[in-house]
C-alpha cells in the first residue's frame, strides 16, 4: 500500500529552465509534507517542507504547492541547475499522533548544462 | 556541529548472521529514527528511539531490534539475516518529541549485502 507516490521514476530539464516534481498521498491524515533530496552516496537532505494548512512555501529557487483536495504537492526549481541533479523524495507525516516520515520512490532529477 | 554519522559504511554477511549497526546522532538531537531502504524504493520506517525507549515502530519483525545510549548515539541490531535483508540502512536524527515539525536528518547510511 504505497500511500506516498512519486509516479515519474527521472525527469530531464534544461539549466536555467523550471523543474517540477509531482507527488499524490493517498492519507488524507497526513498534514505535513516535505521534499528531500538525495546525491549518490550521501544521506537524503532536507530541502523545504509545508504544512497541511498553507498552500504554498517558497525558499529560494525552491517553492512547494499543495493542493489538498486533490491529496497532490509538487516541488518546483527556478532556475534549474545542474548540481540540482539527484533523486528527490517526497515524504509524509502526521502531527501530534505519529511519528514516521513516509516516503514516496523518489524522482531522479537530471539538469542537463 | 556534527552532522549523523553511521558505521560502517559497507557491510556483507550471510544469510542467518547477525549484524549491528551504528548511528551518532546531530548534536543537540535526542531522537533517532532508522529507515530500511530497498534498491528503488523509498526509505521505510523501521523504529524510533526517543530519549532512550522505542517511541514507534514500522511494519518490520521482532528480529529488527534496536537501542539508544544516554549519549543519544543508538544501534539497530538484526538478528537471522535474509536475502531480502539487503538494502541502504540510514539513520535520521531531530530535536523534540515525536510528531513535533522537527526536521529529521539523515547520516549517509550502511549499505548491506546479505549472501
Amino acid at each position: 500500500d504505497q500511500q506516498v507516490k512519486q509516479n515519474s521514476p527521472s525527469l530531464s530539464v534544461q539549466e536555467g529552465r523550471i523543474s517540477i516534481l509531482n507527488c499524490d498521498y493517498t492519507n488524507s491524515m497526513f498534514d505535513y509534507f516535505l521534499w528531500y533530496k538525495k546525491y549518490p552516496a550521501e544521506g537524503p537532505t532536507f530541502l523545504i517542507s509545508i504544512s497541511s494548512i498553507k498552500d504554498k512555501n517558497e525558499d529560494g529557487r525552491f517553492t512547494v504547492f499543495l493542493n489538498k483536495s486533490a491529496k497532490h504537492l509538487s516541488l518546483h526549481i527556478v532556475p534549474s541547475q545542474p548540481g540540482d541533479s539527484a533523486v528527490y523524495f517526497c515524504a509524509a507525516k502526521i502531527l501530534g499522533s505519529n511519528y514516521k516520515l513516509t516516503f514516496g520512490k523518489g524522482t531522479l532529477l537530471t539538469v542537463n548544462p | 556541529e556534527t552532522g549523523v554519522t553511521q558505521s560502517p559504511t559497507h557491510l556483507i554477511k550471510t544469510r542467518g548472521q547477525q549484524v549491528t549497526l551504528r548511528c551518532s546522532s546531530q548534536s543537540g538531537h535526542n531522537t533517532v529514527s532508522w529507515y530500511q531502504q530497498a534498491l528503488g524504493q523509498g526509505p521505510q520506517f523501521i523504529f524510533q528511539y526517543y530519549r532512550e525507549e522505542e517511541n514507534g515502530r514500522g511494519n518490520f519483525p521482532p528480529r529488527f531490534s534496536g537501542l539508544q545510549f544516554p549519549n543519544y548515539s543508538s544501534e539497530l541490531n538484526v538478528n537471522a539475516l535474509e536475502l531480502d535483508d539487503s538494502a541502504l540502512y540510514l539513520c535520521a536524527s531531530s530535536q523534540g518529541l515525536a510528531g513535533a515539525k522537527n526536521i529529521q536528518y539523515f547520516g549517509a547510511g550502511t549499505r548491506l549485502s546479505v549472501l
